[in-house]
């Protein structure tokens, strides 16, 4: 599995786009990237996932970098329901199902 | 669609004793996992389920820690016993049938969680 590494905070103004990067320098070709987030006191939520091509679904846009190297996960309208930690995980299909959560970013969205 | 169900969702013990957690995933999913996540850190894997066999169990704690799926669908979590570092919360998650074939990770639906406190 590929090592992810995150900042570990971000602020957001309410209403603006969230960006919060994700490097997966040694991902290989078949590992997806999936972001996921963790509300406080509440259990992670799957966000968007993708292989190569950009992703867009109702909650939010995923980017990856051509060489796959790195990728950006965008909330383009960032609300203060949207603070939370956010996880980046970077991984192949491993024989089982589970998913290796790193630190993740805490993302702040500020009134 | 109902959530991953979880109880209790607090609780509080001394070390040394017993506790035991409560899942009930979604219905008709195959696969159910139990992660512990201790303060500041994300979500670790004790144990994958699909159906009542046991998938992945490399992480759980197994002088202390047991887990079962009899029927294939509730789980209970179980710490026997209990020590101070236990203190966490524990999640449970579950996703449909996982295949060993599929190129991508099946998606995971996580419960509240129970958090536990060991003094």
């Amino acid at each position: 599995d590929a090592k992810t590494t995150q900042p570990p905070s971000m602020d957001c103004a309410e209403g603006r786009a969230a960006n919060l990067p994700c490097n997966h320098s040694t991902i290989s070709g078949n590992e997806y990237v999936y972001w996921y987030r963790q509300i406080h006191s509440q259990g992670p939520q799957y966000i968007i996932h993708g292989l190569k091509n950009n992703e867009t679904n109702e909650m939010a846009s995923l980017i990856i970098t051509e060489d796959r190297k790195s990728s950006t996960l965008i909330l383009p309208h960032a609300t203060l329901r949207d603070t939370a930690v956010y996880y980046c995980i970077a991984e192949g299909q491993t024989g089982a199902n589970n998913l290796f959560f790193g630190t993740g970013t805490r993302l702040t969205v500020i009134p | 669609e109902a959530g991953v169900a979880q109880s209790p969702r607090y609780k509080i013990i001394e070390k040394r004793q017993s506790v035991a957690f409560w899942c009930n995933p979604i219905s008709g999913h195959a696969t159910l996992y139990w992660y512990q996540q201790i303060l500041g850190q994300g979500p670790k894997l004790l144990i994958q389920f699909q159906n009542n066999g046991v998938v992945d169990d490399s992480q759980l704690p197994k002088d202390r820690f047991s887990a079962e799926r009899l029927k294939g669908v509730d789980s209970t979590l179980k710490i026997q016993p209990a020590k101070l570092e236990d203190s966490a919360v524990y999640l449970c998650a579950s996703s449909t049938r996982w295949s060993a074939g599929s190129p991508k990770k099946e998606t995971q639906y996580f419960g509240p969680g129970t958090r536990l406190l060991v003094l």
